[in-house]
């Protein structure tokens, strides 16, 4: 159980356009999810928390109209890259948390990740 | 302010033991874990420590002493597939993780 997937896996786009990228949650329902960004040779960020339902609460240092993060469902979070630079490649990790999970309080689970090329 | 250390590299020879240790000083304590992280792949999940004292699962056992803000990963029989990069990460007050920046490990045959 608690399955995360992102789509796509890996994205390359032209500097100036948008790129949407997809968390679901597979067999949960995900109150909360979780948006990290991770350079090369460099530990997670977290970017935003995304919480169904509502807005997205970000980061200090994290552009909120460059990054838009939607959670509609209790399934889904998107994270919309408006405006790419070269600048924003990176990996992109989503988590998410089992509210009714009997196992670690607060325990994330991650998605495997997608790889941003913005050319 | 918050902040977690581990070195940045380690090397070790597969079949041996290796301990990754950790350090940290956070606003609040709410478990500390450790993942795997392969390259391009997202962290997995490896331990939880909560409590002081030592969790063994297999080959991977973690150690954790609160008051001295302290962890270990320790790995035994160690395989070619143990090269990853290894991250401790603290759940904070706010039931937030922050993270390490990761222990690249490598294993030579």
């Amino acid at each position: 159980g608690a399955v995360v997937s992102q789509h796509p896996s890996r994205v390359i786009c032209k500097s100036g356009t948008s790129v949407k990228i997809e968390c679901r949650s597979l067999d949960f329902q995900a109150t909360t999810m979780f948006w990290y960004r991770q350079f090369p040779k460099q530990s997670l960020m977290l970017m935003a928390t995304s919480n169904e339902g509502s807005k997205a609460t970000y980061e200090q240092g994290v552009e909120k109209d460059k990054f838009l993060i939607n959670h509609a469902s209790l399934t889904l979070s998107t994270l919309t890259v408006t405006s790419a630079h070269p600048e924003d490649s990176s990996f992109y990790i989503c988590s998410a948390r089992d509210p009714s999970s009997g196992g670690i309080p607060y325990e994330q689970y991650f998605g495997p990740g997608t790889r941003l090329t913005v050319t | 302010g918050q902040n977690i250390d581990q070195p940045t590299e380690m090397t070790a020879t597969e079949g041996a033991i290796v301990q990754i240790n950790c350090t940290y000083q956070t606003s609040g304590f709410n478990g500390l874990f450790w993942y795997q992280q392969h390259a391009g792949e997202a962290p997995t999940f490896l331990s939880y420590n909560v409590l002081d004292g030592l969790e063994e699962k297999g080959r991977f056992s973690s150690f954790l002493s609160r008051s001295k803000g302290y962890s270990y990963l320790l790995l035994k029989e160690l395989q070619m597939k143990d090269s990853a990069s290894y991250l401790c990460d603290i759940m904070d007050s706010n039931y937030q993780l922050i993270w390490g920046a990761g222990t690249k490990l490598i294993i030579k045959p």
